[in-house]
């Protein structure tokens, strides 16, 4: 069984609608983070969260909100979608941050089209 | 302006053939973090290099650190095209607990 699962892995939306991706991880890690991948941009961090009462901004965090429900679940949501939101979002786990950097841990990705 | 450029941007081989790929910055790095994606999946680590002048080997795959930790490469040996993949360079933000990737190179290895 993966270690971290994410769901849904496609979604076609329009826009403006609600759309919640989730990610539940086995890993027993506390640190979790959504990050969207775009073409030749890489991956870019949306939020973050070190334990279930932190939550962090990213670099792109305009237009996201997370929830931390617990140790290992951690949600995004797009409150009203617009188009430019298109990408493939990817949840990642990491343990605590050992010397040389740790590693982190990525779920199967979510590609998410907004109409 | 990108924290981390990584050279080429997409390269595409034959089988047998070497490459190197590399990631710059401007900045100085603790560590430096090279991950591989395949499509369809998520990035998954290869290595972490945190001296400066380090060279970690991998099976086929050689990665070395600058003297300076500012950037890095990744050498592959006899590429095949189990190689394929997006690679990725990534590092933590000074003081920071956050990682940032670079925008990778997208290996072809042609059979």
């Amino acid at each position: 069984d993966a270690d971290v699962t994410q769901t849904p892995r496609n979604r076609i939306t329009k826009t403006g609608k609600r759309i919640m991706l989730e990610c539940s991880q086995t890993k027993g890690h506390d640190r979790m983070y959504w990050y969207r991948q775009d073409p030749g941009l890489g991956l870019r961090l949306i939020y973050y969260s070190f334990d279930v009462k932190d939550i962090n901004k990213g670099e792109i965090s305009d237009g996201y909100s997370v929830s931390r429900q617990a140790q290992a679940k951690f949600s995004l949501s797009l409150e009203s979608a617009i188009p430019n939101q298109t990408a493939l979002y990817f949840c990642a786990t990491s343990d605590l941050q050992l010397a040389g950097g740790g590693e982190q841990f990525f779920g199967p990705g979510t590609r998410l089209t907004v109409l | 302006t990108q924290l981390l450029e990584q050279s080429p941007q997409f390269l595409s081989i034959q089988e047998g053939e070497n490459l190197t790929v590399y990631c710059n910055s401007s900045s100085v790095f603790s560590s430096l973090q090279w991950y591989r994606q395949e499509p369809g999946e998520g990035p998954v680590l290869l290595v972490t290099v945190v001296t400066g002048g380090e060279v970690k080997k991998l099976k086929r795959l050689t990665f070395q650190f600058g003297d300076a930790r500012k950037d890095s490469s990744l050498h592959i040996t006899a590429a095949q095209p189990g190689d394929t993949g997006l690679y990725l360079c990534a590092v933590k933000r000074n003081y920071g607990q956050n990682f940032v990737f670079g925008p990778g190179t997208r290996l072809s290895v042609l059979p």
